[in-house]
């Protein structure tokens, strides 16, 4: 299994400002997501974080709102820009070493509150 | 575009059995993965499947068929602790995507 730290647990922004969460995993991991999970709802994919490379979009995500970075294979970054209320959301850091081995792991989440 | 369909809530009583059902459509297919996310809590595994039968561990058990594009999880001896959102998830060119997810409520 991973250990994933992801930062800050909790925040309350200001509208119009950014934030950047961070997300730690504690071995060489092979796939890399951040997820949103909006109140009373599951998750969905925003993006997935590729290792040196720009990350993938889903429809509806675009890289000038949620810009990911990705250094290495451990650690990831990402960035809420330019906040509305609407942005209020859990947003999840996930980690995967194929459908070999079966499963996701997820931080603990990072519980943003746009005022 | 991929399209995962649950139920949104579901009620049992403690002791029972209870299946919770997830049909999906999308536009590739190579695994079928159930989750369980306590309140205030991440998702963490609870099996998988990537051929069609049934796969059993413990108390859970998940079902898929590929040709329908059906699958469920089987929860037995129910215990209140098993109230949770169950979440199934349709891993797919190197990606994991989320059904609507199933609130389960246990009563004694």
């Amino acid at each position: 299994s991973a250990v994933i730290s992801q930062k800050p647990s909790r925040d309350i922004c200001q509208r119009g400002t950014s934030l950047t969460i961070q997300c730690q995993v504690d071995s060489q991991v092979t796939m890399m997501f951040w997820y949103r999970q909006q109140p009373g709802q599951s998750l969905t994919l925003i993006a997935t974080a590729n290792q040196g490379s720009e990350a993938t979009y889903e429809s509806g995500f675009v890289i000038d709102k949620f810009p990911i970075s990705r250094p290495n294979l451990t650690f990831s970054t990402l960035t809420v820009s330019n906040m509305s209320p609407e942005d209020s959301s859990i947003y999840l850091c996930s980690v995967g070493q194929g459908a070999n081995t079966g499963e996701l792991f997820f931080g603990e989440g990072s519980r943003l509150t746009v005022l | 575009g991929q399209n995962i369909d649950q139920p949104t809530e579901m009620t049992a009583t403690e002791g029972a059995i209870v299946q919770i059902n997830c049909t999906y459509q999308t536009s590739g297919f190579n695994g079928l993965f159930w989750y369980q996310q306590h309140a205030g809590e991440a998702p963490t595994f609870l099996s998988y499947n990537v051929l069609d039968g049934l796969e059993e561990k413990g108390r859970f058990s998940s079902f898929l068929s590929r040709s329908k594009g059906y699958s469920y999880l089987l929860l037995k001896e129910l215990q209140m602790k098993d109230s949770a959102s169950y979440l199934c998830a349709v891993y797919n060119f190197n990606k994991f995507y989320f059904g609507s997810g199933t609130k389960l409520n246990v009563k004694p």
